[in-house]
């Protein structure tokens, strides 16, 4: 079993969706998560980031955390085609200094005008 | 980019020539990585630092080198490329809360 599963997708939806996304990880000791956005041809810019369980809301975007379930989900709200782009989910254990990211391996987001 | 760049962007090489990759930050992090993106694999660490002269392997390490001499420089190198090794490259440092990585804008090397 890999540390994170991402559904690859591709998801295409209308504009003005709501759109989930999700990620299931197997490492209890996970603290940290991350979610992604990675235009075409561009490096992956940070979105949000969480700590250990909960809610994150910015904006249309909320993070949710769901530790007892090992689940993260990324909703977005009122979908817009400038969404349009692979979302990665990472997260990660403090190591004492050394701490490594594990990457999903992203979900293909179309928002359709 | 949040104050890190790569040089070049674009290289196209020959088998069993050596290649090295540039990241450059401007913000005095201590931690730098060096990542591939491939289709089916996403991101894969290669190497990381944690301080100058500092470093350690990632999972895919094999037929990479890097070296870090100042704060500001990671240095990739492909000591003799593979056609396995075209792919894209990514540096990223670690800065803020939460072990948060800020990424470069890639370098997409292809091996003929």
């Amino acid at each position: 079993q890999k540390e994170v599963e991402q559904d690859p997708g591709p998801l295409s939806v209308p504009e003005g969706a709501i759109v989930s996304l999700n990620c299931t990880y197997s490492n209890s000791a996970f603290q940290y998560f991350m979610w992604y956005r990675q235009y075409s041809r561009k490096g992956p810019e940070l979105l949000m980031y969480t700590y250990s369980s909960g809610n994150k809301e910015d904006g249309r975007f909320t993070a949710q955390v769901d530790k007892s379930s090992k689940y993260i989900s990324l909703f977005i709200r009122d979908s817009q085609p400038s969404d349009s782009a692979t979302y990665l989910c990472a997260m990660s254990a403090p190591q004492g200094g050394s701490e490594k990211l594990v990457f999903g391996k992203g979900t293909k987001l179309t928002v359709n005008p | 980019d949040a104050g890190i760049t790569q040089s070049p962007r674009h290289k196209v090489t020959e088998t069993g020539t050596p290649v090295t990759l540039r990241c450059h930050q401007t913000e005095n992090h201590r931690y730098m990585y060096w990542y591939r993106q491939d289709p089916g694999h996403g991101l894969r660490l290669i190497h990381y630092s944690y301080g100058v002269k500092d470093t350690d392997k990632g999972e895919v390490s094999d037929g990479y080198s890097v070296s870090r001499s100042k704060t500001e420089d990671f240095l990739l190198t492909l000591e003799s490329a593979t056609s396995s090794q075209t792919s894209v490259y990514f540096c990223a440092m670690r800065a803020g809360p939460a072990d948060t990585q800020y990424f470069g804008p890639g370098t997409r090397l292809t091996v003929l």
